[in-house]
């Protein structure tokens, strides 16, 4: 059964870093793309980075660019989100998604871990 | 970036009726468009995928159609666990976008 599930969510305040984990199962990781994608609180879903099979190709969406870096170990089945210098508006669900071989939908998708920016 | 439009934000429909939800690209995103459901306090579920193409174990009363910029999501005979907000997304390039959402409530 293909499984992916998040860690490392909390309360950090504005300024301040935070990493999230993803840890898959059920699949061989090291053959699909691998996205975040983050839903603020009563919001919609916003497509926030993915990384490509072994991890040569990233991209990331403008408002996170230069703050946030997306990595993954395929040794170890995981992905991560590095964030830094977290602001109010980062506040969110942060999904993790397996991405297809080839392509840009989510099949299979984690239960979300939340990040919140507030002092 | 390649903007996402839904419409209409929300409807209300009833149990057995047939629905259909437009989403419209900024520019082509030929047929990279894929529609997800999402219940409150899940993750989303794919739909369909790649326009038209089912998604495994989805029921067949779900159909997506469409190419270019003009896409829709037609639901052929509600049921009560259809109610929920419902998402597409292009695929085509990055940002890979995710329109506004509609929410489908029960009339």
């Amino acid at each position: 059964e293909v499984q992916v599930v998040e860690s490392g969510g909390g309360l950090v305040q504005p300024g301040g870093s935070l990493r999230l984990s993803c840890a898959a199962s059920g699949f061989t990781f090291s053959d699909y793309w691998m996205s975040w994608v983050r839903q603020a609180p009563g919001k919609g879903l916003q497509w926030v980075a993915n990384i490509k099979q072994g991890g040569s190709e990233k991209y990331y969406v403008d408002s996170v660019k230069g703050r946030f870096a997306i990595s993954r170990d395929n040794a170890k089945n995981s992905l991560y989100l590095q964030m830094n210098s977290l602001r109010a508006e980062d506040t969110a669900i942060y999904y993790c998604a397996r991405g297809g071989a080839l392509t840009g939908y989510y099949a299979y998708w984690g239960q979300g871990t939340l990040v919140t920016v507030s002092s | 970036d390649i903007q996402m439009t839904q419409s209409p934000s929300s409807l209300s429909a009833s149990v057995g009726d047939r629905v259909t939800i437009t989403c419209r690209a900024s520019q082509s995103v030929s047929s990279y468009l894929n529609w997800y459901q999402q219940k409150p306090g899940n993750a989303p579920k794919l739909l369909i995928y790649t326009a038209s193409s089912l998604q495994s174990g989805v029921p067949s009363r779900f159909s997506g159609s469409g190419s270019g910029t003009d896409f829709t999501l037609t639901i052929s005979s509600l049921q009560l666990e259809d109610f929920a907000t419902y998402y597409c997304q292009q695929s085509y390039s990055t940002p890979y976008t995710f329109g506004q959402g509609t929410k489908l409530e029960i009339k």
